[in-house]
């Protein structure tokens, strides 16, 4: 049973450029979450998708933004990137009926230079 | 992989020890609660969780107890071994509605052999 999984691992952009990350969530999950960890700090929520559609944003700028495709799968897109969007990236995945845990993947760790 | 511990609070103990990690939370209309860890490189795996119509919770080896008047949730780890080294986050939120983590600050715990 594969739990949720991230790519890529690791990833190095510039200043202004845009990237783009992917989340495949535990099978069996339909809602998928995306949070950023800086260093030495707890996660913080960025946004949940649910039915393919934004369902709780939390307070990041509109360049933060998602998608959710039928198959449950997600990818979290950032414009205009800065300095200090440098962090990890964690996509965490639940069933929506279900009061369970989130389970997260291993995350992206995204630079910026 | 990536130092999430960076400016953490530190618990060092040695193995066998039996282990306390503390966390108060923010939102007194939480009502689920969730211990995580996170090794190094690693995402934050899911531990024990604990309802706010409970005041107590036992897992394998861990413990978690739970305080509503004061805000206040510990992590009890009996017999700590080396492979528990690593940073302990909590983290509220509500059962009803699209459900989102809030994470504490964390504890970095180090067991010496």
């Amino acid at each position: 049973d594969a739990g949720v999984t991230q790519s890529p691992t690791h990833l190095i952009k510039t200043r202004g450029q845009q990237v783009t990350l992917r989340c495949s969530p535990k099978s069996g999950h339909d809602t998928v979450s995306w949070y950023q960890q800086a260093l030495g700090q707890g996660p913080q929520f960025i946004f949940q998708y649910y039915e393919e559609e934004e369902r709780q944003r939390g307070n990041f700028p509109d360049r933060f933004s998602g998608h959710q495709f039928p198959n449950y799968s997600s990818e979290l897109n950032v414009n205009a990137l800065l300095l200090g969007d440098s962090a990890l990236y964690l996509c965490a995945s639940s069933l929506r009926d279900r009061n369970q845990p989130q389970h997260f993947g291993d995350g992206t760790r995204l630079s910026i230079l | 992989g990536e130092n999430v511990g960076l400016h953490l609070p530190t618990l060092s103990v040695q193995e066998g020890d039996n282990s306390i990690i503390n966390c108060a939370y923010s939102n007194s209309a939480s009502d689920y609660f969730i211990w995580y860890k996170q090794e190094s490189g690693k995402g934050p795996q899911f531990i024990i969780d604990i309802r706010s119509n409970m005041d107590k919770r036992q897992g394998q080896r861990v413990t978690v107890l739970l305080n509503k008047t004061v805000k206040h949730l510990s992590l009890q780890i009996a017999a700590t071994q080396p492979g528990d080294s690593a940073v302990y986050f909590c983290a509220e939120t509500r059962l009803s509605g699209y459900s989102t983590l809030t994470f504490g600050k964390g504890t970095m715990l180090l067991v010496s052999p």
